[in-house]
Protein backbone atom coordinates (compact mmCIF):
# COMPACT_ATOMS: atom_id res chain seq x y z
CA UNK A 1 0.00 0.00 0.00
CA UNK A 2 0.91 3.75 -0.67
CA UNK A 3 3.90 4.85 2.64
CA UNK A 4 4.55 8.61 3.17
CA UNK A 5 7.56 9.53 4.60
CA UNK A 6 8.46 13.01 6.46
CA UNK A 7 11.37 14.65 7.28
CA UNK A 8 12.43 16.00 9.54
CA UNK A 9 10.69 14.57 12.84
CA UNK A 10 11.49 17.73 14.62
CA UNK A 11 12.62 21.10 13.64
CA UNK A 12 13.43 24.43 15.31
CA UNK A 13 13.84 27.62 14.13
CA UNK A 14 14.04 31.73 15.21
CA UNK A 15 11.45 33.79 14.49
CA UNK A 16 11.37 35.27 11.05
CA UNK A 17 13.54 32.67 9.44
CA UNK A 18 12.36 29.88 6.85
CA UNK A 19 11.20 26.35 8.04
CA UNK A 20 10.65 23.87 5.09
CA UNK A 21 9.01 20.22 5.98
CA UNK A 22 9.74 17.08 3.15
CA UNK A 23 7.67 14.49 2.28
CA UNK A 24 7.55 11.31 -0.11
CA UNK A 25 5.60 8.79 -1.31
CA UNK A 26 5.94 5.54 -2.91
CA UNK A 27 2.25 5.25 -4.64
CA UNK A 28 2.66 6.77 -8.41
CA UNK A 29 -1.43 6.75 -8.46
CA UNK A 30 -1.33 8.80 -5.75
CA UNK A 31 -3.05 12.52 -6.93
CA UNK A 32 -3.61 14.19 -3.88
CA UNK A 33 -0.84 16.29 -1.09
CA UNK A 34 -2.64 18.01 1.27
CA UNK A 35 -0.79 19.26 4.35
CA UNK A 36 -2.19 19.44 7.98
CA UNK A 37 -1.70 21.79 10.90
CA UNK A 38 -2.38 20.02 14.80
CA UNK A 39 -2.54 22.87 17.48
CA UNK A 40 -2.07 20.79 21.04
CA UNK A 41 -4.80 19.16 21.92
CA UNK A 42 -7.14 19.96 18.52
CA UNK A 43 -7.22 17.72 15.54
CA UNK A 44 -5.69 18.51 12.28
CA UNK A 45 -6.43 21.46 10.29
CA UNK A 46 -5.45 21.93 6.16
CA UNK A 47 -3.47 24.77 5.53
CA UNK A 48 -3.03 24.00 2.22
CA UNK A 49 -2.70 21.24 -0.64
CA UNK A 50 -1.55 20.72 -4.06
CA UNK A 51 -2.98 18.67 -6.57
CA UNK A 52 -0.66 16.27 -9.25
CA UNK A 53 -1.44 18.25 -12.31
CA UNK A 54 0.37 21.57 -10.29
CA UNK A 55 3.81 22.01 -9.56
CA UNK A 56 3.24 24.25 -6.51
CA UNK A 57 1.24 26.46 -4.64
CA UNK A 58 1.52 29.82 -2.51
CA UNK A 59 -1.04 30.79 0.17
CA UNK A 60 0.43 34.21 1.71
CA UNK A 61 3.97 32.35 3.38
CA UNK A 62 3.08 28.94 3.04
CA UNK A 63 4.01 27.44 -0.40
CA UNK A 64 3.97 23.61 -1.27
CA UNK A 65 5.74 22.14 -3.73
CA UNK A 66 5.41 18.76 -5.92
CA UNK A 67 7.62 16.76 -7.96
CA UNK A 68 5.69 13.68 -9.74
CA UNK A 69 8.89 12.80 -10.80
CA UNK A 70 10.86 12.28 -8.02
CA UNK A 71 7.55 11.28 -5.85
CA UNK A 72 8.40 13.65 -3.64
CA UNK A 73 6.65 17.37 -2.19
CA UNK A 74 7.65 20.13 0.42
CA UNK A 75 6.40 22.72 2.67
CA UNK A 76 7.91 26.11 2.67
CA UNK A 77 6.82 28.28 5.68
CA UNK A 78 8.36 32.31 5.69
CA UNK A 79 8.93 34.32 8.05
CA UNK A 80 7.93 32.33 10.47
CA UNK A 81 5.80 33.40 13.83
CA UNK A 82 5.62 31.84 17.62
CA UNK A 83 2.03 30.81 16.73
CA UNK A 84 3.43 28.83 13.24
CA UNK A 85 4.68 26.04 16.48
CA UNK A 86 2.58 23.08 15.87
CA UNK A 87 2.97 19.62 14.79
CA UNK A 88 2.38 19.36 10.35
CA UNK A 89 1.81 16.42 8.89
CA UNK A 90 1.85 15.44 4.80
CA UNK A 91 -0.57 13.27 3.51
CA UNK A 92 -1.22 11.55 0.13
CA UNK A 93 -4.29 10.48 -1.66
CA UNK A 94 -3.95 6.50 -1.91
CA UNK A 95 -4.14 4.13 -4.62
CA UNK A 96 -8.41 3.89 -4.77
CA UNK A 97 -8.61 7.52 -3.86
CA UNK A 98 -10.75 6.63 -1.32
CA UNK A 99 -8.41 7.79 2.05
CA UNK A 100 -5.82 9.62 2.72
CA UNK A 101 -1.99 8.68 4.31
CA UNK A 102 -0.58 10.34 6.57
CA UNK A 103 3.29 10.97 7.41
CA UNK A 104 4.59 10.73 11.01
CA UNK A 105 4.35 14.18 11.66
CA UNK A 106 7.10 17.12 12.17
CA UNK A 107 7.14 19.18 15.54
CA UNK A 108 8.05 22.83 14.64
CA UNK A 109 9.09 25.01 17.12
CA UNK A 110 9.56 28.73 16.25
CA UNK A 111 11.34 30.71 19.16
CA UNK A 112 11.15 34.40 19.64
CA UNK B 1 -22.83 24.09 12.07
CA UNK B 2 -20.76 21.99 14.41
CA UNK B 3 -18.48 20.72 11.87
CA UNK B 4 -17.53 16.62 13.09
CA UNK B 5 -17.99 16.11 16.93
CA UNK B 6 -16.86 13.12 18.70
CA UNK B 7 -17.83 12.15 22.27
CA UNK B 8 -16.39 11.46 24.11
CA UNK B 9 -12.86 13.02 24.55
CA UNK B 10 -11.87 11.15 27.81
CA UNK B 11 -12.18 7.09 28.25
CA UNK B 12 -10.23 4.81 30.72
CA UNK B 13 -11.36 1.59 29.69
CA UNK B 14 -10.33 -1.87 31.39
CA UNK B 15 -8.28 -4.64 29.63
CA UNK B 16 -11.49 -6.80 27.36
CA UNK B 17 -14.00 -4.24 28.15
CA UNK B 18 -16.17 -2.74 24.87
CA UNK B 19 -16.61 0.63 23.95
CA UNK B 20 -18.40 2.80 21.05
CA UNK B 21 -16.47 6.03 20.41
CA UNK B 22 -19.34 8.16 18.45
CA UNK B 23 -18.70 10.17 15.45
CA UNK B 24 -21.22 12.56 14.10
CA UNK B 25 -21.17 15.27 11.46
CA UNK B 26 -23.19 17.58 10.05
CA UNK B 27 -21.96 18.60 6.65
CA UNK B 28 -23.87 16.03 4.84
CA UNK B 29 -20.43 14.58 3.92
CA UNK B 30 -20.26 11.42 1.84
CA UNK B 31 -17.11 9.92 3.37
CA UNK B 32 -15.84 9.63 6.60
CA UNK B 33 -12.92 7.99 8.42
CA UNK B 34 -11.30 7.12 12.00
CA UNK B 35 -7.50 7.59 12.28
CA UNK B 36 -5.82 6.34 15.14
CA UNK B 37 -2.71 8.84 16.62
CA UNK B 38 -0.04 7.26 18.68
CA UNK B 39 2.91 9.28 19.57
CA UNK B 40 6.08 9.89 16.47
CA UNK B 41 3.50 7.31 14.58
CA UNK B 42 1.36 9.80 12.39
CA UNK B 43 -2.22 9.06 12.05
CA UNK B 44 -3.36 5.58 10.88
CA UNK B 45 -6.03 4.68 9.08
CA UNK B 46 -8.66 2.58 10.87
CA UNK B 47 -11.61 1.88 8.84
CA UNK B 48 -13.54 4.26 6.11
CA UNK B 49 -16.81 4.70 4.73
CA UNK B 50 -17.44 6.12 1.14
CA UNK B 51 -21.38 6.61 1.86
CA UNK B 52 -24.41 5.23 4.55
CA UNK B 53 -24.07 1.47 4.72
CA UNK B 54 -20.40 0.90 2.94
CA UNK B 55 -17.59 0.39 4.83
CA UNK B 56 -14.12 -0.53 4.18
CA UNK B 57 -10.63 -1.32 6.31
CA UNK B 58 -7.77 0.99 6.75
CA UNK B 59 -4.11 0.22 7.54
CA UNK B 60 -4.81 -1.35 10.94
CA UNK B 61 -8.44 -2.27 11.18
CA UNK B 62 -7.57 -5.22 13.76
CA UNK B 63 -9.89 -5.21 16.73
CA UNK B 64 -12.20 -2.74 15.89
CA UNK B 65 -15.29 -2.58 14.00
CA UNK B 66 -17.81 0.31 12.22
CA UNK B 67 -20.71 0.84 11.15
CA UNK B 68 -22.35 2.92 8.43
CA UNK B 69 -26.09 3.65 9.11
CA UNK B 70 -26.52 7.44 8.38
CA UNK B 71 -25.24 9.76 6.41
CA UNK B 72 -24.53 11.78 9.54
CA UNK B 73 -22.76 8.87 12.11
CA UNK B 74 -20.01 6.45 12.11
CA UNK B 75 -19.20 4.85 15.37
CA UNK B 76 -15.89 3.36 16.48
CA UNK B 77 -16.56 -0.26 18.16
CA UNK B 78 -14.22 -1.80 20.34
CA UNK B 79 -15.42 -5.45 21.40
CA UNK B 80 -12.16 -6.46 23.58
CA UNK B 81 -9.78 -3.51 24.60
CA UNK B 82 -6.61 -3.92 24.47
CA UNK B 83 -3.04 -1.80 26.10
CA UNK B 84 -2.03 -1.94 22.39
CA UNK B 85 -5.08 0.09 21.52
CA UNK B 86 -4.46 2.77 24.10
CA UNK B 87 -4.44 6.12 21.65
CA UNK B 88 -5.98 8.80 20.43
CA UNK B 89 -8.84 8.85 17.95
CA UNK B 90 -10.01 11.18 15.62
CA UNK B 91 -12.78 10.94 13.48
CA UNK B 92 -12.83 12.95 9.84
CA UNK B 93 -14.86 13.85 6.77
CA UNK B 94 -14.57 14.85 3.36
CA UNK B 95 -17.22 15.76 0.73
CA UNK B 96 -18.11 13.48 -2.06
CA UNK B 97 -14.68 13.20 -3.95
CA UNK B 98 -13.33 11.74 -1.26
CA UNK B 99 -9.22 12.18 -0.80
CA UNK B 100 -9.72 14.60 -2.96
CA UNK B 101 -11.20 17.27 -0.62
CA UNK B 102 -10.24 18.90 2.41
CA UNK B 103 -11.05 16.38 5.41
CA UNK B 104 -12.38 17.82 8.60
CA UNK B 105 -10.95 16.53 11.13
CA UNK B 106 -13.28 16.23 15.18
CA UNK B 107 -11.27 17.11 18.53
CA UNK B 108 -10.12 13.48 19.23
CA UNK B 109 -11.01 10.95 21.86
CA UNK B 110 -8.55 10.15 24.59
CA UNK B 111 -8.63 6.72 25.17
CA UNK B 112 -6.49 4.69 28.29
CA UNK B 113 -7.05 0.99 28.42
CA UNK B 114 -5.14 -0.14 31.56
Amino acid sequence: GENVEQHPSTLSVQEGDSAVIKCTYSDSASNYFPWYKQELGKGPQLIIDIRSNVGEKKDQRIAVTLNKTAKHFSLHITETQPEDSAVYFCAASNQAGTALIFGKGTTLSVSS
Amino acid sequence: NAGVTQTPKFRILKIGQSMTLQCAQDMNHNYMYWYRQDPGMGLKLIYYSVGAGITDKGEVPNGYNVSRSTTEDFPLRLELAAPSQTSVYFCASSYSAGSNTEAFFGQGTRLTVV
